[in-house]
């Protein structure tokens, strides 16, 4: 059964602190996975998006990276801001046709 | 903003009330999606319309009634709900039905079940 599973489920970091969100999968075969962000109230918008080739992808502060053998993607945020207060969700494609496998989320909350 | 929109943003209703969600989108994608999200718990999808035909329908109750009339738009027609259908409910719209096409979302329907 595709499986996608986030750690922690929830996290609490002073504002200018770095985190790390972490992902693991057992979705087969693989086409690529993605990182939301989820602000409360509002859908989900896309960070990232890896390939099985791909180990490491940056969008600002934050930096996604991707190991396809362990099966792990892990999500790291720098110099975390107030507004990077949203759940991150972990999502993955199984191939070209599939649907996608999401992970329950991170809950981020940065406090000043 | 996405370019994906819905309406109403929360919604109250009884259970033997009727209603509907809609949804839409100003991208120009050929797949549409309705997704549940209850708390703590993944994203479950619903049903996936591609090129406004059913393409997939998760075993969700029959109380839920999805309709796409055309490409850019999306209804989820609500009757005879239950309490536990209390939840998050978004659509998101692709380019097409691969698994490679990112999806874009809207902001969701917030519905409450009394």
């Amino acid at each position: 059964k595709n499986q996608v599973e986030q750690s922690p489920q929830s996290l609490i970091i002073l504002e200018g602190k770095n985190c790390t969100l972490q992902c693991n999968y057992t979705v087969s075969p693989f086409s690529n996975l993605r990182w939301y962000k989820q602000d409360t109230g509002r859908g989900p918008v896309s960070l990232t998006i890896m390939t099985f080739s791909e180990n490491t992808k940056s969008n600002g502060r934050y930096t996604a990276t991707l190991d396809a053998d362990t099966k792990q993607s892990s999500l790291h945020i720098t110099a975390s801001q107030l507004s990077d207060s949203a759940s991150y969700i972990c999502v993955v494609s199984g191939d070209a046709g599939n649907m996608l496998t999401f992970g329950g989320g991170t809950r981020l909350m940065v406090k000043p | 903003e996405t370019g994906v929109t819905q309406t109403p943003r929360h919604l109250v209703m009884g259970m033997t009330n009727k209603k509907s969600l809609k949804c839409e989108q100003h991208l120009g994608h050929n797949a549409m999606y309705w997704y549940k999200q209850s708390a703590k718990k993944p994203l479950e999808l619903m049903f996936v319309y591609s090129l406004e035909e059913r393409v997939e329908n998760n075993s969700v109750p029959s109380r839920f009634s999805p309709e796409c009339p055309n490409s850019s738009h999306l209804f989820l027609h609500l009757h005879t709900l239950q309490p536990e259908d209390s939840a998050l409910y978004l659509c998101a719209s692709s380019q097409d039905r691969r698994g490679r096409a990112e999806q874009y979302f809207g902001p969701g329907t917030r519905l409450t079940v009394t």
